[in-house]
């Protein structure tokens, strides 16, 4: 299972955009990256996935560097709901298996 | 459309004891994979069903078990019990579509079992 990279914490204001980091150096051409959070109590759920190309939807944006080696989770404007712990992951066809690491554990101040 | 639900949501066991989790997933949905989760070792993949068939293992030993049903639900089992199977055990399930990458799975909100 190849491995990600994630920050242990990081910490924001509330209504300020926050860019998350997640670095996949050994990521192959077929890996998927997918971004999950977790809230306090809850089961994770699942935030945007892309392969080359950025990708928007209604929660967050993902930049995905041109040689893949990295990407960045980005929510636009923070709210305290948002604070939860993010999770990159590389996923690849024909397997529904997540392999979770130890993820970002996002702090938002009001 | 309802989520993934577990049952029970708690759940407290002497050591070598046994359990059996339930798991029923979204409906449409044909994988059901089942998740550990510790404050030590995180979130760990435990396996996977599809079609009734396990399809997938994590590297847990053989006392954790599963199956699923003809209606997508699967149960978990844990024999002989032991101190650090306390844990949050999470099912996810998704539609399994195999689109070239892992389908969104959507997670239950767990069982928590606590071996005394």
């Amino acid at each position: 299972d190849a491995k990600t990279t994630q920050p242990n914490s990081m910490e924001s204001n509330e209504e300020e955009p926050v860019h998350l980091p997640c670095n996949h150096s050994t990521i192959s051409g077929t890996d998927y990256i997918h971004w999950y959070r977790q809230l306090p109590s809850q089961g994770p759920e699942y935030v945007i996935h892309g392969l080359t190309s950025n990708v928007n939807n209604r929660m967050a944006s993902l930049a995905i560097a041109e040689d893949r080696k990295s990407s960045t989770l980005i929510l636009h404007r923070a709210t305290l709901r948002d604070a939860a712990v993010y999770y990159c992951i590389l996923t690849q066809g024909g397997s529904e298996k997540l392999v979770f690491g130890k993820g970002t554990k996002l702090t938002v101040n009001p | 459309k309802a989520g993934v639900t577990q049952t029970p949501r708690y759940l407290i066991k002497t050591r070598g004891q046994q359990v059996t989790l339930s798991c029923s997933p979204i409906s449409g949905h044909r994988s059901v994979s089942w998740y550990q989760q510790t404050p030590g070792q995180g979130l760990q993949f435990l396996f996977e069903y599809f079609s009734e068939t396990q399809r997938n293992k994590g590297n847990f030993p053989g006392r954790f078990s599963g199956r699923q049903f003809s209606n997508s639900r699967s149960e978990m089992n844990v024999s002989t019990l032991e101190l650090g199977d306390s844990a949050l055990y999470l099912c996810a399930s998704s539609l399994a579509r195999l689109t070239g990458t892992t389908d969104t799975q959507y997670f239950g909100p767990g069982t928590r079992l606590t071996v005394l």
